[in-house]
């Protein structure tokens, strides 16, 4: 069971740095989707992805926020000019069609913290 | 945009006690799930409730969907430490493509 992968675990950045996040999804799951939580909060949805196409963008995804599935396999998100406003538990999660009941699997995130 | 709301946002209770978490709309949702996240991990699906009215038992936790598919709960009898953690509710927006969680409620089973 290979589940969903992120890399890296935690990554501590100075603000004004760009940082990159890496998600491995299940591997025959053609969905791919970019969460963002904070401390006492629920997940909030930043993108997604069917196969290479991004197909939704949340309004908290600024233009600082880039997103990449090249050939529909991992995924990569990217943070330009980072804020401490940015730190954040960066996760990822995938699924295998959109069925009525789609069920999505998490990643164990990545841990962001800007100083 | 479709909000969950969840109550209460913290629960801290004895091993043994019984409770009941909740999730709320104003928006009608073809389906709600829920999740539980422990820390440093992402969420893991629970149960997924589809039918107005449905009840679904897994173990101890016993979920309901409202007759109106607005709202939902989630009961745990007997919980046990091992219940610890976040729960959340989900469910889809309009676009179908985005799955909007609610803040969770925080629960402390202790022994």
């Amino acid at each position: 069971d290979t589940g969903v992968s992120q890399n890296p675990r935690h990554k501590i950045t100075k603000r004004g740095q760009n940082v990159t996040f890496r998600c491995d999804p299940i591997s025959e799951h053609n969905r791919l989707y970019w969460y963002r939580q904070t401390l006492g909060q629920g997940p909030e949805f930043l993108t997604y992805f069917q196969n290479e196409a991004q197909l939704e963008k949340s309004r908290l995804l600024s233009d600082r926020f880039s997103a990449e599935r090249p050939k529909g396999s991992f995924s990569t998100l990217e943070i330009q000019r980072t804020e401490q406003g940015d730190s954040a538990m960066y996760l990822c999660a995938s699924s295998l069609d959109r069925a009525t009941n789609e069920k999505l699997f998490f990643g164990s995130g990545t841990q962001l913290s800007v100083l | 945009t479709q909000l969950l709301e969840q109550s209460p946002q913290f629960l801290s209770i004895q091993e043994g006690e019984n409770l009941t978490v909740y999730c709320n709309s104003s928006s009608v949702f073809s389906s709600l799930q829920w999740y539980r996240q422990e820390p440093g991990e992402g969420p893991v699906l629970l149960v997924t409730v589809v039918t107005g009215g449905e009840v679904k038992k897994l173990k101890r936790l016993t979920f309901q969907f409202g007759d109106a598919r607005k709202d939902s709960s989630l009961h745990i009898t007997a919980a046990q430490p091992g219940d610890t953690g976040l729960y959340l509710c989900a469910g889809y927006s309009n676009s179908g493509y985005a799955l909007n969680f609610g803040k969770g409620t925080s629960l402390l089973v202790t022994p």
